[in-house]
């Protein structure tokens, strides 16, 4: 079993529609939370990064992290075609350098 | 630089033979990471440079994946004896110094296909 489970999707919806995406782990001693987006054939570029649980907001981005239940959340809000791209999760421990990363799930947002 | 670059942008060769691949990280950047995404996979960590310090290879999947890192900037990630597993694309990070969970920024990555 992976450390980060994430659906790969691929999730395809309307523009203006509210976005979930998900990920679960095992590892409880993660305490970094952070959402990459990556557009083709580009690198990954850091989208949201939380520490511990709770919520954090940047516009029409959610990050939420429930580390009771191993569970965290994106959500986009008003949904543009321009947010089409693949989403990842990463996370790690107290002290630790490298990220651990989900699969990543392709989002694709219709006109 | 303005971001971490990576050469070449893909590479295709043949079962057996070595390939280099290079990073060069953000100017300033101590911290600098090598990670593989093969499809399917998502990303996996292979080895981490801090300074001096003697580099995180906890990564890396065999003995034929090797990485320095001279004079503290660029870093070249050698794979010899290719196999077609190895396929996949390697992205290269760098970070201001590696501190607590610091932002790591992402080159876009060389495409490797072993034939």
């Amino acid at each position: 079993q992976k450390e980060v489970e994430q659906d790969p999707g691929p999730l395809s919806v309307p523009e203006g529609a509210i976005v979930s995406l998900n990920c679960t782990y095992s590892n409880s001693a993660f305490q970094y939370f952070m959402w990459y987006r990556q557009y083709s054939r580009k690198g990954p570029e850091l989208l949201m990064y939380t520490y511990s649980s709770g919520n954090k907001e940047d516009g029409r981005f959610t990050a939420q992290v429930d580390k009771s239940s191993k569970y965290i959340s994106l959500f986009i809000r008003d949904s543009q075609p321009s947010d089409s791209a693949t989403y990842l999760c990463a996370m790690s421990a107290q002290g630790a350098q490298k990220l651990v990363f989900g699969q990543g799930t392709r989002l694709t947002i219709n006109p | 630089g303005a971001g971490v670059s990576q050469s070449p942008s893909n590479k295709v060769t043949e079962k057996g033979k070595d390939v280099e691949l290079r990073c060069d990280p953000i100017s300033g950047h101590t911290a600098l990471y090598w990670y593989r995404q093969s499809l399917g996979q998502g990303l996996e960590f292979l080895i981490y440079f801090q300074g001096n310090s003697a580099p995180d290879k906890s990564g890396l999947p065999s003995d034929r994946f090797s990485a320095e890192r001279t004079g503290g900037s660029v870093s070249t990630l050698t794979i010899q004896r290719t196999q077609q597993e190895d396929s996949a694309v390697y992205l290269c990070a760098s970070s201001r110094s590696g501190g607590r969970q610091e932002t790591q920024y992402f080159g876009p990555g060389t495409r490797l296909l072993v034939l």
